[in-house]
């Protein structure tokens, strides 16, 4: 079992809708949790993060987070084509080092 | 991008060839990371640093050795570059354990 597990899509949505990205990781002792957006041929982005149970939202993005079913996700509403890129999942993992899902391609269709 | 820079941006090498990537960070942070990334992989460690000359081992730190001397520098070094080593290297910086990191923009290496 991977350590990050993320769908590799691409997940198509149409411009406007709310885009629904998943993640699941198998270390229990990992406390924090970000969401990174790639755009193709560009570096990792920090767009949220996450500490607690529950919503954190920030603007259109919502993250949620449920430790018990060691599960995050990452909402984004009102989807603009300019949002198309490849999401990272990132917990932390043992020691300081964050360990990163392969992520998921997102496609805003117009 | 947070005052990251990485050098150089493109390389070509040959096998066996030592080559040497640079990153330097503006940001007085504790922390940098060297990553690799490769289509299926994702972002890998190779190893990071958590102060000066203080450094370990990531999960793909076979032949890549890293030396920091001073904060804002932390160098990766291929001693004898290998195909399977192509790929695209990130640097990142964090202030504190467990904090965010921000990337710089990428090295591009192929080994032919």
């Amino acid at each position: 079992q991977k350590e990050v597990e993320q769908n590799s899509g691409p997940l198509s949505v149409p411009e406007g809708a709310i885009a629904s990205l998943n993640c699941t990781y198998s270390d229990r002792g990992s406390q924090s949790f970000f969401w990174y957006r790639q755009y193709s041929g560009k570096s990792p982005e920090l767009i949220m993060f996450i500490y607690s149970n529950g919503d954190k939202e920030d603007g259109r993005f919502t993250a949620q987070l449920n430790k018990a079913s060691q599960y995050v996700s990452l909402l984004i509403r009102d989807s603009q084509p300019s949002d198309s890129a490849t999401y990272l999942c990132a917990p932390t993992g043992g020691g300081n080092k964050l360990t990163f899902g392969t992520g998921t391609q997102l496609k805003v269709e117009l | 991008d947070a005052g990251i820079t990485q050098s150089p941006r493109h390389k070509v090498t040959e096998t066996g060839t030592p080559v040497t990537l640079r990153c330097h960070q503006t940001e007085n942070h504790r922390y940098m990371y060297w990553y690799r990334q490769d289509p299926g992989h994702g972002l890998r460690l190779i190893h990071y640093s958590y102060g000066v000359k203080d450094t370990d081992k990531g999960e793909v730190s076979d032949g890549y050795s890293v030396s920091r001397s001073k904060t804002e520098d932390f160098l990766l070094t291929l001693e004898s570059a290998t195909s399977s080593q192509t790929s695209v290297y990130f640097c990142a910086i964090s202030e504190r354990q467990f904090d965010e990191q921000y990337f710089g923009p990428g090295t591009r290496l192929t080994v032919t």
